[in-house]
């Protein structure tokens, strides 16, 4: 079967630091992967997809990257945080199903 | 373009009572329609989906049904249980979202006292 792991769970970190958020898929291949964020009190919002290695896609303009050195990796970065980078951010995957799996999530708190 | 509108939160109520929470959507072409849940402290799981006019989803007691001339897909459960106290999302996919990419609302929490 088929899970899906995001680390780390929980991270504090200091503005101008960097960012590193680690997605990987087991038990399929090339799936189409996303990375979401959920601001306190807000909705989900769609940061970027890719739907291949080296693939990525930027939804709104911000302060994140992604990239997708690996088939089934997905990395959330950033060269330096903003305290308005702070939420709940999730991964999630699907293939050829018009349904996606997620991730438990990271919530990061930039202070 | 393609948006969701929930209804704000949080909804409270007791064990056994009746629970609607609202949802709407504006969207191009014929989109896939989802509920997701979002219990405390993890991920988003699917609770149930519908991919056409007058499809019903079900699971776990709740039933949302997708109502194209109101542009709505509500969900219901006619006995809620503690249990059930999560954040509840409305999503939609397709249209001019494209097929892969799904659009949220700004998700309602539930709560359930006993």
């Amino acid at each position: 079967s088929q899970t899906i792991h995001q680390w780390p769970a929980t991270l504090v970190q200091p503005v101008g630091s960097p960012l590193s958020l680690e997605c990987t898929v087991e038990g399929t291949s090339n799936p189409n992967l996303y990375w979401y964020r959920q601001a306190a009190g807000r909705g989900l919002q769609l940061l970027f997809y890719s739907v291949g290695i080296g693939q990525i896609s930027s939804e709104v303009p911000q302060n994140l990257s992604a990239s997708r050195p690996q088939d089934r990796q997905f990395i959330l970065s950033s060269k330096k945080l903003l305290l308005s980078d702070s939420g709940f951010y999730l991964c999630a995957w699907n293939k050829g199903k018009n349904i996606q799996y997620f991730g438990a999530g990271t919530r990061l708190s930039v202070l | 373009g393609n948006s969701v509108t929930q209804m704000e939160g949080p909804v409270t109520l007791s064990e056994e009572a009746f629970l609607t929470i609202n949802c709407t959507y504006t969207a191009t072409g014929y989109p896939s329609l989802f509920w997701y849940v979002q219990y405390p402290g993890e991920g988003l799981q699917l609770l149930l989906k519908a991919t056409k006019a007058d499809d019903k989803g079900s699971n776990k007691g709740f039933e949302a049904t997708y109502r194209k001339e109101t542009t709505s897909f509500h969900l219901e459960k006619g006995s809620v249980q503690v249990s059930d106290s999560a954040v509840y999302f409305c999503a939609l996919s397709g249209g001019n979202t494209g097929f892969q990419k799904l659009v949220f609302g700004t998700g309602t929490r539930l709560l359930v006292s006993p």
